[in-house]
């Protein structure tokens, strides 16, 4: 069964802090992941990423795939109260979007 | 605003009552997926269609559902007989084909 596996469940930061998440799946037929963040309504889109070892940057937001070891991290440095959120990694398998349960960042003044 | 729109944004409905919600997905795109998310969890796949067509159902999907893109364009999903499992967050997405998707702000529904 395919599933995609987001870790930590949540995080609690200061600002200023550089923070890491995890993302892990098993699908049958990968075709991309893709990191989203998600505030009170609907989840926005980050970055969709294809092919492994290459970052993709977006101010202070990055992140990379590792399709040997399966999974994606997304990096947020000098983390802001803005960036408190819900944040939802997802594989695209089989033209179906798997998600993951997001990780939940909240980011202290 | 050319994003993609939903309506209702709330709906309270008694348990047993049926109700539609609306998507109106960005007009150039031709696949719309509906998604339904509980509190905690990412957005669950319900059912997906490219232009008219509905390609795929989820098994998430019972009789109870159903959803309709009759022109290609906006798309309506009905659950009859509401019952309070169902309340949630039902997200209507839109995309080119390109698997970005772009999400509406969603219907809430709460089933008392």
């Amino acid at each position: 069964e395919d599933k995609v596996v987001q870790s930590p469940l949540s995080l609690v930061v200061h600002e200023g802090d550089t923070v890491t998440l995890n993302c892990s799946y098993e699908v049958t037929n990968f075709r991309s992941l893709l990191w989203y963040k998600q505030e009170k309504k609907a989840p926005t889109f980050l970055f969709m990423l294809t092919s492994s070892g290459i970052e993709k940057k977006s101010g202070r937001l990055s992140s990379i795939l590792d399709k040997k070891e399966l999974f994606s991290i997304l990096n947020i440095t000098a983390t802001q109260t803005g960036d408190s959120a819900v944040y939802l990694c997802a594989v695209d398998s089989n033209y179906q979007l798997i998600w993951g349960a997001g990780t939940k960042l909240i980011i202290k003044p | 605003d050319t994003g993609v729109s939903q309506d209702p944004r709330h709906k309270i409905t008694k348990r047993g009552q049926n109700v539609t919600f609306r998507c109106d997905p960005i007009s150039e795109h031709n696949r719309l997926y509906w998604y339904r998310q509980t509190l905690g969890q990412g957005p669950e796949f319900l059912t997906y269609f490219q232009n008219e067509a509905q390609l795929e159902k989820s098994r998430l999907l019972s009789d109870r559902f159903s959803a309709e893109r009759p022109k290609g364009s906006f798309s309506t999903l009905e659950i009859q007989r509401t019952e309070q499992g169902d309340s949630a967050m039902y997200l209507c997405a839109s995309s080119s084909g390109l698997r970005t998707l772009h999400f509406g702000n969603g219907t809430r529904l709460t089933v008392t």
